[in-house]
């Protein structure tokens, strides 16, 4: 079944103890990305990745970090997370093209106290 | 830059009911316009997408038209069920930056009382 995955799907952590949020994807998709839901924005991208080694910033990209040392795998990483990053994430990948559709995770529900 | 505005919700509407949920967008090139549904507790899906002006999208009894003219995606439904209770959401797709980049309306609540 072609699907995206991420863990933790929930994760109550405290103010500047690092974490990671796993995302892997089974679809051999090129590009990958990570998006932030808040009440009243939709979701804004965070960072992105159109390969292998190559990532860049999207619109909210302060106090996130990426890697991308394999196709399938796109982690997200909060070296210091702050209470501002309290958030619903989402990781999707996607062909390179943009009329292909976005294959969404189920989600990560972050909480940092 | 590009930007997707879609109507405030919530939205509750009874069981048969027409279906409208406004979205107009904003972009300097040729954009690909999806509709995403996020259902309680899960991820977003596509619903439907159009890729070129007066393409039509059509799913599960969803239709949304490709209206270049007034920079228009809306989606309607001519009889909703109980379990289109959903968040929706308007979303276009540049085709700079490997294309990939989504840019969400803010989503419209949609609930279904029997």
């Amino acid at each position: 079944e072609a699907q995206v995955t991420q863990n933790p799907r929930y994760l109550i952590t405290v103010t500047g103890k690092k974490l990671t949020v796993t995302c892997s994807q089974n679809m051999n998709h090129e590009y990958m990305s990570w998006y932030r839901q808040d009440p009243g924005l939709g979701l804004r991208q965070i960072y992105y990745s159109m390969n292998v080694e190559v990532t860049d910033k999207g619109d909210v990209p302060e106090g996130y970090k990426v890697s991308r040392k394999e196709k399938r795998n796109f982690p997200l990483i909060l070296e210091s997370p702050s209470p501002n990053q309290t958030s619903l994430y989402f990781c999707a990948s996607k062909e390179r093209g943009s009329s292909y559709e976005q294959y969404f995770g189920p989600g990560t529900r972050l909480t940092v106290t | 830059g590009d930007s997707v505005t879609q109507m405030e919700g919530p939205v509750t509407l009874s069981e048969e009911a027409f279906l409208t949920i406004n979205c107009t967008y904003t972009a300097t090139g040729y954009p690909s316009l999806f509709w995403y549904v996020q259902y309680p507790g899960e991820g977003l899906q596509l619903l439907l997408k159009a890729t070129k002006a007066d393409d039509k999208g059509s799913n599960k009894g969803f239709e949304a038209t490709y209206r270049k003219e007034t920079t228009s995606f809306h989606l309607e439904k001519g009889s909703v069920q109980v379990s289109d209770s959903a968040v929706y959401f308007c979303a276009l797709s540049e085709r700079t930056r490997g294309g990939g980049k989504l840019i969400f309306g803010q989503g419209t609540e949609l609930s279904v009382k029997p």
